[in-house]
């Protein structure tokens, strides 16, 4: 069946770049997306890409798409603290997304 | 505008009891979506719902789980007799007509004793 896929943990120390990586099963999906995930709060949409862009940039933010291998990657440039979370990919083409299990974004100072 | 309301946030039940998690949606906001997470997994779809509406329950167990979206009122996720799989994080999401963009509550974390 469908699935994403995220390692569980990353560590950077501040003011790295964090880059959080996702691969997914689907390739009819249209939109992927990456949500962040605060404790004791709901998921936030951080951004998305359609399915026939390579990149995309939202300031501290860039999304590469490989299509080919299948492969969805969110780098954060400048990591601070309060980027601290947890970080969901998610594919689909409609309301129903496949959801990865999470990366927990760790910052050491 | 407040954000999607999810209540409680955390509820304890012994096995066989009744859980019932409740669901606000965003002002204007005529669409709600309900999906659960295990520990350490993704989100999984439940259900999605319009107003007195079930459009997809493909993703509702078929037994002990039921949902609605009464025309007045939050929407409702309804377990009957929980046993300790379901100890779970649910999460309610609501989104605008004629929109995909799904904005998520906190989440109800419920777990079975």
């Amino acid at each position: 069946g469908e699935d994403v896929e995220q390692s569980l943990f990353l560590s950077v120390r501040e003011g790295d770049s964090s880059v959080i990586n996702c691969t997914y099963t689907d390739s009819s999906s249209t939109y992927l997306y990456w949500y962040k995930q605060e404790p004791g709060a709901g998921l936030q949409l951080l951004t998305y890409i359609f399915s026939n862009m390579d990149m995309k940039q939202d300031q501290r933010l860039t999304v590469l798409l490989n299509k080919k291998d299948k492969h969805l990657s969110l780098r954060i440039a400048d990591t601070q603290t309060g980027d601290s979370a947890i970080y969901f990919c998610a594919e689909g083409g409609n309301y129903q997304l496949i959801w990865g299990a999470g990366t927990k974004l760790i910052i050491k100072p | 505008n407040a954000g999607v309301m999810q209540n409680p946030r955390h509820l304890v039940r012994r096995r066989g009891q009744e859980a019932r998690l409740r669901c606000s949606p965003m002002k204007g906001h005529s669409h709600v979506y309900w999906y659960r997470q295990l520990p350490e997994e993704g989100l999984k779809f439940m259900v999605y719902l319009q107003k007195e509406n079930i459009i997809d329950e493909s993703g509702m167990p078929k037994e002990r789980f039921s949902a609605e979206f009464p025309k007045e009122g939050p929407s409702i996720l309804r377990i009957q007799q929980v046993v300790r799989g379901d100890s779970a994080a649910y999460f309610c999401a609501s989104s605008p007509p004629l929109d995909n963009e799904q904005f998520f509550g906190p989440g109800t974390r419920l777990t079975v004793l």
